[in-house]
C-alpha cells in the first residue's frame, strides 16, 4: 500500500516571502503525484501534477513542484507568496495503472502573515 | 461547463439512521470517486464507480455503498450511522482516458457535511 507524510501540519510565512512544503511518498510500485488546495468551506482543486519526463513540474498560481525519486519526495515551492495563498494543501499519490483512488497526506495549513 | 455539484451542502443525522449523500459529475467524466475528509485530516478514498460498477474500494465497511447512474451521477449511501461517520465527504469525477483512471486529474465538488449526532 502507498502512503503520503506532510511534514509539517502548519507552516507560517510572511507575504511575498518564498515558501516550501514538504511531501514524502512511500510506495511498492511506481505512482502518480499530485498537489491540491482547499479553501476554506470549498473542495479541492488541482495545483499541479507529475506524470512522468521532467522532474520540475509548473502549476497554476505560480506554484511550482520537484519530484525526487531517490528521495521519494514531492515539495511544492512558490518564490513569493500573496495572503490569497492561505489555504490547506495536499500531496497525494495513486497507484500507475490502479484503479484506486488517490491517497492523500494529513495537509499543511500555510498562513500567510502581513 | 458546469463542474461537480453535491447535495446536499449540510446534513444532520442521528446514530443509527441511514443516509443518502448526492452527486453530479463535470459534463463528459465518466468515473466518479467518493472521499471522507474527518476534520483536520485529509480524503480518504472510500469507492471509485465506472460504467455504473464500483471500480475500487478503500478501507470502508460494507455500509457504505453506492450507486452510478446512466449519466454518470452518482449517490453515496451509509447505514447505521455512527458518531465517527461525521466528516465532509467529496465527489470527485474525472474522464477515463486510455491512461487509467489514476493518471486523469479528478475535479473535486464542494462537499456535503454530515454531523452524526
Amino acid at each position: 500500500a502507498q502512503s503520503v507524510t506532510q511534514l509539517d501540519s502548519q507552516v507560517p510565512v510572511f507575504e511575498e516571502a518564498p515558501v516550501e512544503l514538504r511531501c514524502n511518498y512511500s510506495s511498492s510500485v511506481s505512482v502518480y503525484l499530485f498537489w491540491y488546495v482547499q479553501y476554506p468551506n470549498q473542495g479541492l482543486q488541482l495545483l499541479l501534477k507529475y506524470l512522468s519526463g521532467s522532474t520540475l513540474v509548473k502549476g497554476i498560481n505560480g506554484f511550482e513542484a520537484e519530484f525526487n525519486k531517490s528521495q521519494t519526495s514531492f515539495h511544492l515551492r512558490k518564490p513569493s507568496v500573496h495572503i490569497s495563498d492561505t489555504a490547506e494543501y495536499f500531496c497525494a499519490v495513486s497507484i500507475r495503472g490502479g484503479a484506486d483512488g488517490l491517497t492523500f497526506g494529513k495537509g499543511t495549513h500555510l498562513i500567510i502573515q502581513p | 461547463e458546469t463542474g461537480v455539484t453535491q447535495s446536499p451542502t449540510h446534513l444532520i443525522k442521528t446514530r443509527g439512521q441511514q443516509v443518502t449523500l448526492r452527486c453530479s459529475s463535470q459534463s463528459g467524466h465518466n468515473t466518479v470517486s467518493w472521499y471522507q475528509q474527518a476534520l483536520g485530516q485529509g480524503p480518504q478514498f472510500i469507492f471509485q464507480y465506472y460504467r455504473e460498477e464500483e471500480n475500487g474500494r478503500g478501507n470502508f465497511p460494507p455500509r457504505f455503498s453506492g450507486l452510478q447512474f446512466p449519466n454518470y451521477s452518482s449517490e453515496l449511501n451509509v447505514n447505521a450511522l455512527e458518531l465517527d461517520d461525521s466528516a465532509l465527504y467529496l465527489c470527485a469525477s474525472s474522464p477515463r482516458t486510455s491512461g487509467g483512471a489514476s493518471y486523469n486529474e479528478q475535479f473535486f465538488g464542494p462537499g456535503t457535511r454530515l454531523t452524526v449526532l
